[in-house]
């Protein structure tokens, strides 16, 4: 089956730094995407990571462990306007074109 | 550039009538997919297509379907409505050369 696991919620303080994690259990794997969702708004995407290891963009930075099943959304220096849901979605890559798999996604709760 | 848009934002159907939603990609954009919002399911795939063709489609029953326009612009249709239809709908473009994909801002379907 399909499978993608992250905390329902998360609370983190302004300027600190948190972790978002997330595993997945898929058919395939292509690649893992991180979007963020603001309240009535449209996914943007923040990141795609298909190798193991871990990418910088920014604020935010993407890990992968294919071998695990795992990848943590790492935010820092914590603003107010952080304050979302964040999508971890998979691309299971065993048909031609897209068949994302999300997450049910994890909301962060950004306090002062 | 223009981003992903979709008409109608909202729409008030009820039960047993049927639904058409249109969705125009990026330009440029080949694949759209679509896909379905719910508090309780979170993003949920329905299908791809590229170049008029359906290259994907999800675990959802038949009334759910769609097609693609040799411009790229697509259209979804969910026939004899059912209340658990109610959900925010969503399209999103790739040109497939980044692996992103973005989405339009969504069509909010409420079933009675």
């Amino acid at each position: 089956g399909q499978n993608i696991d992250q905390p329902t919620e998360m609370t983190a303080t302004e300027g600190a730094i948190v972790q978002i994690n997330c595993t997945y259990q898929t058919s395939g794997f292509n690649g893992l995407f991180w979007y963020q969702q603001h309240a009535g708004e449209a996914p943007t995407f923040l990141s795609y990571n298909v190798l193991d290891g871990l990418e910088e963009k920014g604020r935010f930075s993407s890990f992968l462990s294919r071998s695990k099943g795992y990848s943590y959304l790492l935010l820092k220096e914590l603003q107010m306007k952080d304050s979302a849901s964040y999508l971890c979605a998979v691309d299971p890559g065993n048909t031609g074109g897209f068949k994302t798999i999300f997450g049910a996604g994890t909301r962060l709760f950004v306090k002062a | 550039k223009a981003g992903v848009t979709q008409t109608p934002r909202y729409l008030i159907k009820t039960r047993g009538q049927q639904v058409t939603l249109s969705c125009s990609p990026i330009s440029g954009h080949r694949s759209v997919s679509w896909y379905q919002q719910t508090p309780g399911q979170g993003l949920q795939f329905l299908f791809e297509y590229f170049s008029e063709t359906q290259r994907n489609k999800g675990n959802f029953p038949g009334r759910f379907s769609g097609r693609q326009f040799s411009n790229s612009r697509s259209e979804m249709n969910v026939s004899t409505l059912e209340l658990g239809d109610s959900a925010l709908y969503l399209c999103a473009s790739s040109s497939r050369v980044t692996n992103e994909q973005f989405f339009g801002p969504g069509t909010r379907l409420t079933v009675l």
